[in-house]
């Protein structure tokens, strides 16, 4: 089955500065990679996704990257502020069949004042 | 749209006891997921199911069961309650891929905080 690696498992930055989290996934049939922000006691809310035929999609200060041949995938976050704080999880889902998501094991993402 | 309703909020549990966590969507998803969070922890798959009738095992499914009766609800059984099942559980919903033009995204419930004791 499908596996994601997600790193890394906590990031601290200064209010301003960007933020990168990188993901990496096994299964070469996986084709849908949406990333979800989940607030503290909240529940995860998709933030931006990307398909296997983009390479790049843009939404405002966010950014997510993919390179299929390595399977790798990342999240830019660019000028960040305080409201960004949250766990962040990258996931991998193939259109076909069951439409099975796997989500990495998230990263805890501190802007800092 | 009320979205994905999870009941209860939250539960405790003694050793050995059932019951059973409710999820009913009203956006007529084919698909339904049950996740459990343990804290500072990630989303792992219990159940899902693409459709009413049609369940099939995630990553971490025992200790647990499902049914699918109907396209709005997914009840998950928890029977014979252990204390390694205390956890936050999501139940989740999407369309299929290409349904209205959607992408897959999975809609959330609010989460349902169960501790065994």
């Amino acid at each position: 089955g499908e596996n994601v690696e997600q790193h890394p498992s906590t990031l601290s930055v200064q209010e301003g500065d960007s933020a990168v989290i990188k993901c990496t996934y096994s299964d070469s049939a996986s084709n849908y990679f949406p990333w979800y922000k989940q607030e503290l006691g909240k529940r995860p809310q998709l933030i931006i996704d990307i398909r296997s035929n983009v390479g790049e999609k843009k939404d405002q200060r966010i950014a997510v990257t993919l390179n299929k041949t390595a399977k790798h995938f990342s999240l830019h976050i660019t000028e960040t502020q305080p409201e960004d704080s949250a766990v962040y999880f990258c996931a991998a889902q193939s259109r076909g069949g069951y439409q099975k998501v796997t989500f990495g094991t998230g990263t805890k993402l501190q802007v800092i004042p | 749209n009320a979205g994905v309703t999870q009941t209860p909020k939250f539960r405790i549990l003694k050793i050995g006891q059932s019951m059973t966590l409710q999820c009913a969507q009203d956006m007529n998803h084919n698909y339904m997921y049950w996740y459990r969070q343990d804290p500072g922890m990630g989303l792992k798959l219990i159940y899902y199911s693409v459709g009413a009738g049609i369940t099939d095992k995630g990553e971490v499914p025992n200790g647990y069961n499902v049914s699918r009766s109907t396209t709005e609800d997914f009840p998950l059984r928890l029977e014979l309650a252990a204390p390694s099942q205390t956890s936050v559980y999501f139940c989740a919903s999407s369309y299929s891929f290409g349904q209205r033009g959607a992408t897959g995204e999975l809609f959330f419930g609010e989460g349902s905080r169960l501790t065994v004791l």
